[in-house]
């Protein structure tokens, strides 16, 4: 089966720097996704990962150890649009889409 | 390009009725899955359709079913409705390959009374 751990709340200030982590435990890894989902909306893409290491995309950064099961989002400069939630989604090859249950991010001014 | 597209946004049913969601891909994709989303358990994966056929499967109660048209586009059926299908369903459209990138519709809110 599959098991995905994330944490359930986190508080940031505006500009600052925060990292999501999210562990997983799943058979036939392939890569790992992360989405964003804004309170009352569908969540949106914003990275996906195959290879360890860090892929960088603006202010978003998504880094990944599949040996250790270990992924995290790093948002710098946080902005209020921000405050929504992240959810984490590792794949197995399976079409069995399996997410966290996600993060939920709240950024103070 | 058009985005994935559900009908109908919002749904208010009573408890023991059947209900039908429509689900339109975005135009090539011909993987669709359908979620669950709730408060308390997140988003949960019901089952994916690729070419007519369902590819996999969550675990769901039988009486949650789907399907997939000739054009990708899909329907799931929720029969003998409970309080407890009360959710916002969403559905993703990809390409075609596992790991591809879903692209989420705005979901339908059902309210089952």
């Amino acid at each position: 089966g599959q098991n995905i751990d994330q944490p359930t709340e986190m508080t940031a200030t505006e500009g600052a720097i925060v990292q999501i982590n999210c562990t997983y435990q799943t058979s036939g890894f392939n890569g790992l996704f992360w989405y964003q989902q804004h309170a009352g909306e569908a969540p949106t893409f914003l990275s996906y990962n195959v290879l360890d290491g860090l892929e960088e995309k603006g202010r978003f950064s998504s880094f990944l150890s599949r040996s250790k099961g270990y992924s995290y989002l790093l948002l710098k400069e946080l902005q209020m649009k921000d405050s929504a939630s992240y959810l984490c989604a590792p794949t197995s090859g399976t079409y069995k889409y399996i997410f966290g249950t996600g993060t939920r991010l709240k950024v103070l001014a | 390009k058009a985005g994935v597209t559900q009908t109908p946004r919002y749904l208010i049913k009573t408890r023991g009725q059947q209900v039908t969601l429509s689900c339109s891909p975005i135009s090539g994709h011909r993987s669709v899955s359908w979620y669950q989303q709730t408060p308390g358990q997140g988003l949960q994966f019901l089952f994916e359709y690729f070419s007519e056929t369902q590819r996999n499967k969550g675990n769901f109660p039988g009486r949650f079913s789907g399907r997939q048209f000739s054009n990708s586009r899909s329907e799931m059926n929720v029969s003998t409705l409970e309080l407890g299908d009360s959710a916002l369903y969403l559905c993703a459209s990809s390409l075609s390959r596992d790991g591809e990138t879903q692209y989420f519709g705005p979901g339908t809110r059902l309210l089952v009374l």
